[in-house]
């Protein structure tokens, strides 16, 4: 089975700063995806940004990036230029390529963006 | 619009009573699946269905029951609520099992008392 664990419960950050949330997984397989999730108080679960396994490039998306870390199973979250928006709770996920498609989520980081 | 809906967004039911979530999305998605998001814990699923007809257990399962008559309808059946599973509950859908996007309904807080 696996699990997705993301250690810091709470972050927070200023406003146009960097932020990295950190993620880590813990896997047999070879073949998989992830993904970061946010989820404001709206509870509205939003995709953010996903990663092939296969893929050696990090996936990035206008201010959000990955470091996609294969061999330590690690799948870390950059946030730059913060914006007040960004305040939410994020999720790690992990669905394999091979074995149906049940997302595995982490326990959440909650950030806050203070101004 | 393509969308997740969940009905109610909200509700507050007493031990014992049983009760329906509703799930329907309108993007003619064969892959359903059922959440419920905990303190800590992430979330974690409850139930999946592959198309109509097929459905099958997720991760936590117990007092749950769900069907799949109709490819749109994915309802979430509690029978007899417990207090434990007072939660947030989140219907997702994706185009079949093998795309790995998934489309998320904006949720159903549920407390039993």
């Amino acid at each position: 089975a696996q699990t997705v664990t993301q250690s810091q419960p709470e972050m927070s950050v200023q406003e146009a700063e960097t932020v990295t949330l950190s993620c880590t997984y813990d896997t047999s397989e070879s073949n998989y995806y992830l993904f970061w999730y946010k989820q404001p108080p709206s509870r509205q679960m939003i995709l953010v940004i996903r990663q092939e396994a296969y893929k050696q490039q990090n996936a990035t998306e206008n201010r959000f990036s990955v470091n996609f870390q294969k061999a330590a199973k690690s799948f870390s979250l950059k946030i730059s230029d913060s914006q007040l928006g960004d305040t939410a709770m994020y999720f790690c996920a992990f669905i394999s390529n091979n074995a149906g498609n049940m997302l595995t989520f982490g326990g959440g980081t909650r950030l806050m963006v203070k101004p | 619009e393509a969308q997740v809906t969940q009905n109610p967004r909200y509700l507050i039911t007493v031990t014992g009573k049983k009760l329906t979530v509703t799930c329907s999305q309108n993007m003619n998605h064969e892959y359903m699946s059922w959440y419920r998001q905990d303190p800590g814990l992430g979330l974690r699923q409850i139930y999946y269905s592959m198309n109509v007809e097929v459905t099958d257990k997720g991760d936590v399962p117990e007092g749950y029951k769900v069907s799949r008559k109709e490819k749109r309808n994915f309802p979430l059946i509690l029978e007899s609520p417990s207090p434990n599973q007072t939660s947030l509950y989140f219907c997702a859908s994706s185009l079949n099992w093998r795309a790995k996007e998934q489309y998320f309904g904006p949720g159903t807080r549920l407390t039993v008392t």
